[in-house]
């Protein structure tokens, strides 16, 4: 089935640990997204990526870092990992860049501790 | 910049009922407009879109939404909701420049009641 795979689904880490999350799509799509989701907050972009080599910084970035090194895997880092990290994280894509129509995959659990 | 109030964080309805989930939106330029659905532990997918032309978009399942451009609003609607509908909600607003500044709502998690 075609969509976008993310790993781990869950995970707890100690903070001052480094921690990548995984993203693969299989669509084709050029532009990808990570959020990451709060209580009472929704979604929040961290970083996106428009084309494969390219990448910007969403509304909350520090802390993270992207990578984009080909169309279909799209990995966001923890440096150093920080309790205020906690949250869940999503990957999306998106086929038609100026729309906000994107697709998500089922979203990775992170604890810091 | 873009920004998207949904004020009721839990509505509960009962099976069969008729629902309305409120979103407002605020920008200075033309928008998309978005409702995304997310069903427990898994990721959001679309439910409808306003892109341009009919004010009035309807889903699949029997959601619609109306965009009201004098009110800044795109209100999520349903005549009769099913246990399945229990899911949280999500509006969301971007401008024509690209989903990198596609802004989401706090959500509304509906809880339909047998």
């Amino acid at each position: 089935i075609a969509g976008i795979t993310q790993a781990p689904t869950s995970q707890i880490l100690a903070a001052g640990r480094r921690m990548t999350l995984r993203c693969t799509q299989d669509m084709r799509h050029n532009a990808m997204y990570w959020y990451r989701q709060d209580l009472g907050l929704g979604l929040r972009l961290i970083h996106y990526s428009n084309t494969a080599g390219t990448t910007g910084k969403g509304e909350v970035p520090d802390g993270y870092s992207v990578s984009r090194a080909n169309t279909d895997d799209f990995p966001l880092t923890l440096a150093s990992a920080v309790p205020s990290q906690t949250s869940v994280y999503f990957c999306a894509s998106s086929a038609r860049m100026n729309t906000g129509e994107l697709f998500f995959g089922e979203g990775s659990r992170l604890t810091v501790l | 910049a873009q920004s998207v109030t949904q004020l009721d964080s839990q509505v509960p309805v009962f099976e069969e009922a008729p629902v309305e989930l409120r979103c407002n939106y605020s920008s200075s330029v033309s928008v998309y407009l978005f409702w995304y659905v997310q069903y427990p532990n898994q990721g959001l997918q679309l439910l409808l879109k306003y892109l341009s032309g009919s004010t009035l978009v309807e889903s699949i399942n029997g959601f619609e939404a109306e965009f009201n451009k004098s009110q800044t609003s795109f209100h999520l609607r349903k005549p009769s909701v099913h246990i399945s509908d229990t899911a949280e909600y999500f509006c969301a607003v971007s401008d024509r420049s690209g989903a990198n500044n596609l802004f989401f709502g706090t959500g509304t998690r509906l809880t339909v009641i047998p």
